[in-house]
C-alpha cells in the first residue's frame, strides 16, 4: 500500500491559471515533502512542510498540511509552460531516511 | 546548487550480463539512495546506504543487486545477472541527514536490458 498518494493522475491547465494537486498519506509524519520531476530529469524538492505547520509558501507555490485528515495540497498560481511536470508528495522515514513517493500527478500547462 | 551526477545516462545490455550504474553524490552528503522508475511515473525505493552499510532495502532490491561506495568514490548499483524486468530508469540520490531532509537526485540512468 502507498504511504502517500496524489488524488489525481493528470491535470491540465492553461498558462496563467492556478492549479492544486492534492495528496493523502497513511502514516504518522513529522513532515511532508513535495517534489517536481520534469521530463528526463530527477525529482527536485519544492517544499517541505512540517507537521506543526498549516501552510508553507515558496514563490508561486503554496503547500498546506492537515494532519487530522492526513492530507496535503500544493497550489501553483500564475502557471507557466515550464511548470509542466510530474508532481509527487512524499513522506520520509526519519529513522532510515527512506523517502516514499506517491504515484504522482502529471500536470500539463498549455500556452 | 548541489548536484548528483549519474554515469552513464543510458546503458544497453543483454539479459544475463552484469551492469554497474555509477553515481557521484553531493560531496559532503552522507546518505545515499537508489530508486527505480518505470514508465516515467512511479518512483520506487530500492535501497539506502550509510557508512558503508545498507540501511534499508525494499523487496525490489533482489539478491542480484548490490551497492557499495569504496573509499568515498562513486556510489554504485551493480546488477548481476540482469533480467528483462530490470529495464527502467534508475535514480541516485543523496542527503546530508535523514530526518525531514531534502534528497538531491541525479538525472537518472536509463537501463535497457535486451
Amino acid at each position: 500500500s502507498q504511504l502517500a498518494e496524489e488524488n489525481s493522475w493528470a491535470l491540465s491547465v492553461h498558462e496563467g491559471e492556478s492549479v492544486t494537486v492534492n495528496c493523502s498519506y497513511k502514516t504518522s509524519i513529522t513532515a511532508l515533502q513535495w517534489y517536481r520531476q520534469k521530463s528526463g530529469k530527477g525529482p527536485a524538492q519544492l517544499i517541505l512542510i512540517r507537521s506543526n505547520e498549516r501552510e508553507k509558501r515558496n514563490g508561486r507555490l503554496r503547500a498546506t498540511l492537515d494532519t487530522s485528515s492526513q492530507s496535503s495540497s500544493l497550489s501553483i498560481t500564475a502557471t507557466r509552460c515550464e511548470d509542466t511536470a510530474v508532481y509527487f508528495c512524499a513522506t520520509q522515514n526519519t529513522n532510515t531516511g527512506k523517502l516514499t513517493f506517491g504515484d504522482g500527478t502529471v500536470l500539463t500547462v498549455k500556452p | 546548487g548541489p548536484k548528483v551526477l549519474q554515469i552513464p545516462s543510458h546503458q544497453i545490455i543483454d539479459m544475463g550480463q552484469m551492469v554497474t550504474l555509477n553515481c557521484d553524490p553531493v560531496s559532503n552528503h552522507l546518505y545515499f539512495y537508489w530508486y527505480k522508475q518505470i514508465l516515467g511515473q512511479q518512483m520506487e525505493f530500492l535501497v539506502n546506504f550509510y557508512n558503508g552499510k545498507v540501511m534499508e532495502k525494499s523487496k525490489l532490491f533482489k539478491d542480484q543487486f548490490s551497492v557499495e561506495r569504496p573509499d568515498g568514490s562513486y556510489f554504485t548499483l551493480k546488477i548481476q545477472p540482469t533480467a528483462l524486468e530490470d529495464s527502467a530508469v534508475y535514480f541516485c540520490a543523496s542527503s546530508l541527514t535523514i530526518s525531514n531532509e531534502r534528497l538531491f537526485f541525479g538525472h537518472g540512468t536509463k537501463l535497457s536490458v535486451l
